[in-house]
């Protein structure tokens, strides 16, 4: 089935700093969505993309589709002690449910 | 958020014995999953359902089964529960399974396997 890697799997940052994460998949992808979970919480959806090259922003956080629409990125600039928590990105193939990378757990330094 | 619930939030049960774990949808959504969350893992799809009474396996569905009787109720069933078990269990819904179409999760459901 459809399978997707994520890294880093955690990421220190100092408060200010930007912050990337980064989805690849061997097989080209029709659509990417991208899910935050806090510490303790539920994973919540943030975004998809579906184009080839496609980029979106939310404030500080800017996500993008590769031109083979086989990578995806989300990146966070200047991040805050808000943006603590997992990032997941997430894929379907077909009629199927979705599935999810391992995330990258983000850490803040205040 | 979607009103979904899951049932019990926390539990604590001993090895051998049979557990169930609630999920409940008010979207009416007619499709509904049973993940599990496990570090390095990331969340795995244990079973899901795309109707009344319609069920497929996921990824790591040995030891469990699933119900789902009514729109809104999904169950899953650890039919003898093991400390590999132990886990943080999500259920999650969605409309449909067209790109594009979020999936929306419980509050989850702390499991502890002794």
């Amino acid at each position: 089935g459809q399978q997707v890697m994520q890294i880093p799997q955690y990421q220190h940052v100092q408060e200010g700093e930007d912050f990337t994460t980064y989805c690849n998949s061997s097989t080209t992808l029709s659509n990417i969505q991208w899910y935050k979970q806090r510490p303790g919480g539920h994973p919540v959806f943030l975004i998809q993309l579906v184009k080839s090259g496609e980029v979106k922003k939310q404030k500080r956080l800017t996500f993008q589709f590769g031109e083979a629409k086989k990578n995806s990125s989300l990146h966070i600039t200047a991040t805050q002690t808000t943006d603590v928590g997992t990032y997941f990105c997430a894929v379907r193939s077909g009629n199927t449910p979705l599935v999810f990378g391992k995330g990258t757990r983000l850490s803040v330094i205040a | 958020d979607a009103g979904i619930t899951q049932s019990p939030r926390h539990k604590v049960t001993e090895t051998g014995t049979p557990v169930t774990l609630r999920c409940h949808q008010t979207e009416n959504h007619r499709y509904m999953y049973w993940y599990r969350q496990d570090p390095g893992h990331g969340l795995r799809l244990i079973h899901y359902s795309y109707g009344v009474k319609d069920t497929d396996k996921g990824e790591v569905s040995d030891g469990y089964s699933v119900s789902r009787s009514k729109t809104e109720d999904f169950l899953l069933t650890l039919e003898s529960a093991t400390s590999s078990q132990t886990s943080v269990y999500f259920c999650a819904s969605s409309r449909d399974t067209l790109p594009g179409t979020e999936a929306f999760f419980g509050q989850g459901t702390r499991l502890t396997v002794v």
